[in-house]
């Protein structure tokens, strides 16, 4: 079974501040991981993903998440903060093997605000 | 290149009717997986197809069904619908595999009342 925990339903930053979204997964395989940005009225936009190649990822847009296997936890960051970033962040999980293969398992989602 | 696009983007229906989705993949991928997002929430997996099977189902009952065509395209189907189904219903495609990205589409506005 997977499972992601995303801790702090809103963050809030001023414009030009670092960005953290945090993210801990429980999995009982290999997990691959994902994180996705979703607009108001749109679907989900891929960030970046994590598929054990580099323990650092980089994605689009500026944002970069670390995966830590000691503290089951994959945080994404933003070094400075765009009015753009405000949207709603999701990390998600998934397997290469079982009943997890292929099936994305989302956390509860946090909301950025950016302030001028 | 076009990306994922579903139909219809909004859709009342009242408590015992049924309903189809449909969702047409991104150009190149043979994947179709759906999500049901209740407001508030993330996404939740309802099922995937691929090569017209379902290959994967999350926790939802059978009054969920879907279907894949040769084309790719696929169908999301809900029967007996309650209040409960009231989500924003998305589909992602994607090729074959669990490291494939997923692309979603806008999704499905999907009101019961």
């Amino acid at each position: 079974a997977q499972s992601v925990t995303q801790l702090g339903s809103h963050v809030s930053v001023s414009e030009g501040a670092l960005v953290l979204l945090r993210c801990n997964y429980s999995s009982s395989v290999p997990p691959y991981l994902f994180w996705y940005v979703q607009y108001p009225n749109q679907g989900l936009q891929l960030l970046l993903k994590y598929t054990s190649a580099a323990t650092l990822v980089k994605g689009i847009n500026g944002f970069e998440a670390e995966f830590k296997k000691s503290e089951t936890s994959f945080h994404l960051t933003k070094p400075s903060a765009h009015m753009s970033d405000a949207a709603e962040y999701f990390c998600a999980v998934t397997g290469a093997g079982g009943t997890s293969y292929g099936k994305l398992t989302f956390g509860q989602g946090t909301i950025l605000t950016v302030h001028p | 290149d076009a990306g994922v696009t579903q139909s219809p983007t909004h859709l009342i229906k009242t408590r015992g009717q049924q309903v189809t989705l449909r969702c047409s993949p991104k150009s190149g991928h043979d994947t179709v997986s759906w999500y049901q997002q209740a407001l508030g929430q993330g996404p939740q997996f309802i099922f995937q197809y691929y090569e017209e099977e379902e290959r994967q189902r999350g926790n939802f009952p059978d009054r969920f069904s879907g279907h894949q065509f040769p084309n790719y395209s696929s169908e999301l189907n809900v029967n007996a619908l309650l209040l409960g189904d009231s989500a924003l219903y998305l589909c992602a495609s994607s090729f074959w595999g669990p490291l494939q990205p997923q692309h979603f589409g806008d999704g499905t506005r999907l009101s019961i009342l």
